[in-house]
């Protein structure tokens, strides 16, 4: 498996434009996650879901932010308008099960880095 | 949730023992220790995790203390290729999330 693929790895983009991050997890993995990372912040959790359907969005900054999961094997994370403060590292991570469970393990993709000018 | 304390910087000369601390003393019986490390640029990677037992696999060791209130993450050999921030985890028994904190900045130097 090609492990979490995430698309594109950077973007460049104006603020008040629209931003639609990507993500493939892993084949087979029911769960996936989307992260934040700032220097300030460090790593946040933004949501997650669990066989396509959002558990826990309590993350999610402000309604600018949506994510969906049309299938297992895809996943977006939206960002409109979009502003400088969003300006971050945004990694999508997939589980196999629930992690929960006590042995299980996130698997993450390799970030897409976001400018907002 | 359990928090964990880190230091945070750390480092380790080339081809020693690098031994990275964790401190999680309220930590709950069932809670499991995770390890991950960061190298920069790249998403977090799965390092090790355990419960009481000490743990061992291809990438390090995994030592808790008998009353679980503190761990350490052990590399063996550390290579240049090591230096990474690494996160202490304690994984929260009712939660579905891995809460990262700031984590350790190991440098390792030749």
């Amino acid at each position: 498996d090609a492990g979490v693929i995430q698309s594109p790895r950077h973007e460049v983009t104006e603020m008040g434009q629209e931003v639609t991050l990507r993500c493939k997890p892993i084949s087979g993995h029911d769960y996936l996650f989307w992260y934040r990372q700032t220097m300030m912040r460090g790593l946040e959790l933004l949501i997650y879901f669990n066989n396509n359907v959002p558990i826990d969005d309590s993350g999610m900054p402000e309604d600018r932010f949506s994510a969906k999961m049309p299938n297992a094997s895809f996943s977006t994370l939206k960002i409109q308008p979009s502003e400088p403060r969003d300006s971050a590292v945004y990694f999508c991570a997939s589980s196999l099960g629930s992690t929960a469970a006590t042995n299980e393990k996130l698997f993450f993709g390799s970030g897409t880095q976001l400018s907002v000018l | 949730d359990a928090k964990t304390t880190q230091p945070t910087s750390m480092d380790c000369a080339e081809g020693r023992a690098a031994n990275l601390p964790c401190n999680h003393s309220t930590i709950s019986g069932n809670e499991y220790v995770y390890w991950y490390r960061q190298i920069h640029s790249q998403g977090p990677q799965y390092i090790i995790h355990g419960l009481k037992n000490n743990e061992t696999n291809e990438m390090a060791s995994l030592i808790i203390t008998e009353d679980r209130k503190s761990s350490t993450l052990i590399l063996p050999h550390a290579t240049l290729r090591d230096t990474a921030v690494y996160y202490c985890i304690v994984r929260p028994s009712y939660g579905q999330n891995f809460v990262f904190g700031p984590g350790t900045r190991l440098s390792v130097l030749p």
